[in-house]
């Protein structure tokens, strides 16, 4: 019930191209979504947040997209770039409860210059 | 400091000795996080502080793991009597509260030869 599933676990991109990046979960009370972005030797750090209230944010390059009535979310990088070349983790939490936030397990990304 | 800081940054011990590792929150965060990583792996939920909460402990993987939070700031992680396989990336992160975003630290890299 707590567990969020991510995919896929590396991709490859050339620069320019559209990075996708799934996660599915099954808590429907759930109800935060962030995306953290792990360059290596370095500690995660929130990319873009959503709530289920709206289907789509957009912080420049990057997009979330939020499907209430499939349980899933994804991340979107438009125009990747190598500078983008890092791991990406969704995570989950019901806000106000006394539970830590559920991780996915990664997608390492790889945008060739 | 402006963010979570942990030390040592890295820590090469031999085979069944004990390890601390430490974690300086951000000034006024009430929740504290330790997370392990394991090379190219996902985020392994480790232990959760949460004010003056009791911590929750469910994600300790044996009684040689344990942790404290002295005055609702620093942390320390404790290994006794390492092993091999607990040879990873030891990550803590700290929370204004327990529902808001992470902010995470760089990390303890931590080699058991």
């Amino acid at each position: 019930q707590q567990q969020v599933k991510q995919s896929p676990q590396s991709l490859i991109v050339q620069k320019g191209g559209i990075s996708i990046i799934n996660c599915a979960y099954e808590n429907t009370a759930f109800d935060y979504f962030p995306w953290y972005q792990q360059f290596p030797g370095k500690g995660p750090a929130l990319l873009i947040a959503i709530r289920p209230d709206v289907s789509e944010k957009k912080e420049g390059r990057f997009t979330i997209s939020f499907n209430k009535s499939a349980k899933q979310f994804s991340l979107h990088i438009m125009d990747s770039q190598p500078g983008d070349s890092a791991t990406y983790f969704c995570a989950a939490i019901v806000t106000g409860s006394a539970r830590q936030l559920t991780f996915g397990s990664g997608t390492q990304l790889t945008v060739l210059p | 400091g402006a963010g979570v800081s942990q030390s040592p940054s890295n820590k090469v011990t031999e085979k069944g000795k004990d390890v601390e590792l430490r974690c300086d929150p951000i000034s006024g965060h009430t929740a504290l996080y330790w997370y392990r990583q394991s090379l190219g792996q996902g985020l392994e939920f480790l232990i959760y502080f949460q004010g003056n909460s009791a911590p929750d402990k469910s994600g300790l993987p044996s009684d040689r793991f344990s942790a404290e939070r002295t005055g609702g700031s620093v942390s320390t992680l404790t290994i006794q009597r390492t092993q091999q396989e607990d040879s990873a990336v030891y990550l803590c992160a700290s929370s204004r509260r327990g529902d808001s975003p992470l902010h995470f630290g760089n990390g303890t890299r931590l080699t058991v030869t």
